[in-house]
Parts: C-alpha cells; structure tokens; sequence
C-alpha cells in the first residue's frame, strides 16, 4: 500500500515565478492537508481539502491556492514567489473527513526561491 | 485556536539512556488529541505517539511514553533505551476535536543521541 505521495521532491524557482506541488493522499483517505514547514520550524497549516473543497485555511495569503481532484489527490499552487516561500511543503492525508485523527505524511517538497 | 510550546530546541542523550522531551500547550476546546512526531533528516513526518485528552491512562508505545497532564496543559515524552535511530527532530502537535485533522505543531526539539 502506498502511503502519501508527494512531487515533484525538489524544486527550484525564481522570484515571481509561479509553482504546482502534488500530493496523492494514501490509499481510502479523502482529506488533504497542505502545511509549509520553514528550516528549523515546526510545520504552519495552509489549507485543507475535503470534497474538492477548501474546507479550513490557515493564515496564508491568497497566493496560496489550491485543489483537489475526484481521485483525492490535490494539487497546492503558489502564485508570484516570493523569497521567504522558500520552504519544505508538506501534504498529509486523514481519512472519515478528517475524523480519523490520524494523518500520514508525505516526504515532502522543497522549494527553494532565489 | 490552539497553540503548542516545546521550551527545548536542542536535547541529547547516551544510548541505552532515558530522555524525555518537553510540549506544553493551550486549547479552549474540550475535545482534543495530543501527538508525538518524530522528522528524520529523510523529512518525513512519523507519528511515534497519540494521546486522547479525554484518557486519563498515559499512552505507551514500546519504549516511547507520555506524561500526559491535563491541568497543568503539559504532554512530555519520555523515550527510554535510547537508540542511535532515534535521533531526530521531534514535534509535539494539537488536533482539536472540531478542527478535522488540522495539526497545530510546535517547534521542535533536535535529538542527539550519543553512542
């Protein structure tokens, strides 16, 4: 059984440039929770999908734009980069809408914006 | 909102040794979860240990426990029979019972273990 994929597992962008990251949740999960984790942080919610629909958003600005897909799987975007996006983005999966109050992790991709 | 405060950035620990790491938090919420997870250098995020407030029992794990308080809002975890895999970065984290699976961390404590 595959747990929670992410892609792509290491990127690198330019200032102002835009981003697609790729999360499939583990198999029989159904909510997708994107966290941004700064060097030497603990992870920050950015937003969370259920239904194909942003459910819960943490304090990210509107750059910060995401979707999900009838398979589960969800996509996080970030518009015009800025240097301190520079981070590790996690995506985790629950499952029972996020009932099931276990999540499983992804290993994550690093951005790097320079 | 919940909030989570890990006052240790740095611990270390002989092999074979006990350590146990610090995790206070605050909540307004009744219902709620408290975990352990454990961030390699391979980044990726494993659960070690969970707590339902609702238990008074402590959760056990092998050789990982918690002490978990209530009143006092404090959730420590003791790791015993340390082991050279055990060295990483730990993560105490709040899930409330209404928040469907949004984790709320803290900030971390790097584990050294030492042979």
């Amino acid at each position: 059984d595959a747990g929670v994929t992410q892609s792509p597992t290491h990127l690198i962008k330019t200032r102002g440039q835009q981003v697609t990251l790729r999360c499939s949740p583990k198999s029989g999960h159904d909510t997708v929770s994107w966290y941004q984790q700064a060097l030497g942080q603990g992870p920050q919610f950015i937003f969370q999908y259920y239904e194909e629909e942003e459910r819960q958003r943490g304090n990210f600005p509107d750059r910060f734009s995401g979707h999900q897909f009838p398979n589960y799987s969800s996509e996080l975007n970030v518009n015009a980069l800025l240097l301190g996006d520079s981070a590790l983005y996690l995506c985790a999966s629950s499952g029972l809408g996020g009932l099931n109050t276990e999540a499983f992790f992804g290993q994550g991709t690093r951005l790097t914006v320079v | 909102a919940q909030t989570v405060t890990q006052s240790q950035p740095e611990m270390s620990v002989q092999e074979a040794e006990t350590v146990t790491l610090s995790c206070t938090y605050d909540t307004s919420e009744s219902d709620y979860y408290l975990f352990w997870y454990k961030q390699p250098p391979s980044r990726q995020m494993i659960l070690v240990i969970r707590q339902e407030a609702y238990k008074q029992q402590n959760a056990t794990e092998n050789r990982f426990s918690v002490n978990f308080q209530k009143a006092a809002k404090s959730f420590s975890l003791k790791i015993s029979d340390s082991q050279l895999g055990d060295a990483a970065m730990y993560f105490c984290a709040i899930l409330g019972g209404t928040s469907y699976g949004k984790l709320t961390f803290g900030q971390g404590t790097i584990l050294t273990v030492h042979p």
